[in-house]
């Protein structure tokens, strides 16, 4: 079975550019989680994704989006990219809402130079 | 929502037998105890999750006493491949917004 698959595994972006970074959940998962980890500051959680609505957000700000298609693969955008947004981006999914096992991909690292 | 208090660091040989423990002193009633691993550049990973007493799997051991307000996670025999950041949650992510609230973790060094 394929785990969960980010792409692309590394992003190179300059300041006030736009970024883009795709999830595939697990076959027969509906929930989408993405997280960022930046150096030093942990895991935050950004969106929560179910069954193509947004469910939750975390504390970030508007230019921080993101959406769900019908067949559950999730995009996550980031608009007017600042230097602070380099991270580790991860994407996660659960078979039921708010289950408590996730599976989490290796992640996108985004650079914003 | 339970806050999770653990070792920052701990260092190990290859071998050894592992206890990691965590805090949760106002672990509410519903809460589950979860534990994830997690290698550099890599997402966390899922290894045990219990509620009381005793789970044991092909990976870890997790001990939790009756009061439960702390849990330990027990590695048989520690690897090289076993250095990682190990994070404690407490909690239901339906009940937190879908949230998986990680902590600070504990970074676990094993040495030959």
């Amino acid at each position: 079975e394929a785990g969960v698959t980010q792409s692309p595994t590394h992003l190179i972006k300059t300041r006030g550019q736009q970024a883009t970074l795709r999830c595939s959940p697990i076959s027969g998962h509906t929930s989408v989680y993405w997280y960022q980890q930046a150096l030093g500051l942990g895991l935050q959680f950004l969106l929560w994704y179910d069954e193509g609505e947004e469910r939750n957000r975390g504390n970030f700000p508007p230019r921080f989006s993101g959406r769900q298609f019908p067949n559950y693969s999730s995009e996550l955008n980031v608009n007017a990219l600042e230097l602070e947004d380099s991270a580790l981006y991860l994407c996660a999914s659960s078979p039921t809402l708010g289950s408590y096992g996730y599976t989490f991909g290796s992640g996108t690292r985004l650079t914003v130079v | 929502l339970a806050k999770t208090t653990q070792p920052i660091s701990m260092d190990s040989y290859e071998g050894q037998e592992v206890n990691i423990t965590c805090s949760h002193n106002n672990i509410a009633t519903n809460d589950y105890i979860t534990w994830y691993q997690q290698f550099p550049s890599q997402g966390p990973r899922f290894i045990i999750q219990g509620y009381k007493t005793k789970v044991t799997n092909e990976v870890a051991s997790l001990f939790i006493p009756a009061d439960r307000k702390s849990s330990t996670l027990s590695l048989p025999r520690v690897s090289l491949s076993d250095t990682a950041v190990y994070y404690c949650l407490v909690g239901v992510p339906y009940n937190q917004g879908g949230k998986l609230i990680f902590g600070q973790g504990t970074e676990l060094s094993v040495k030959p």
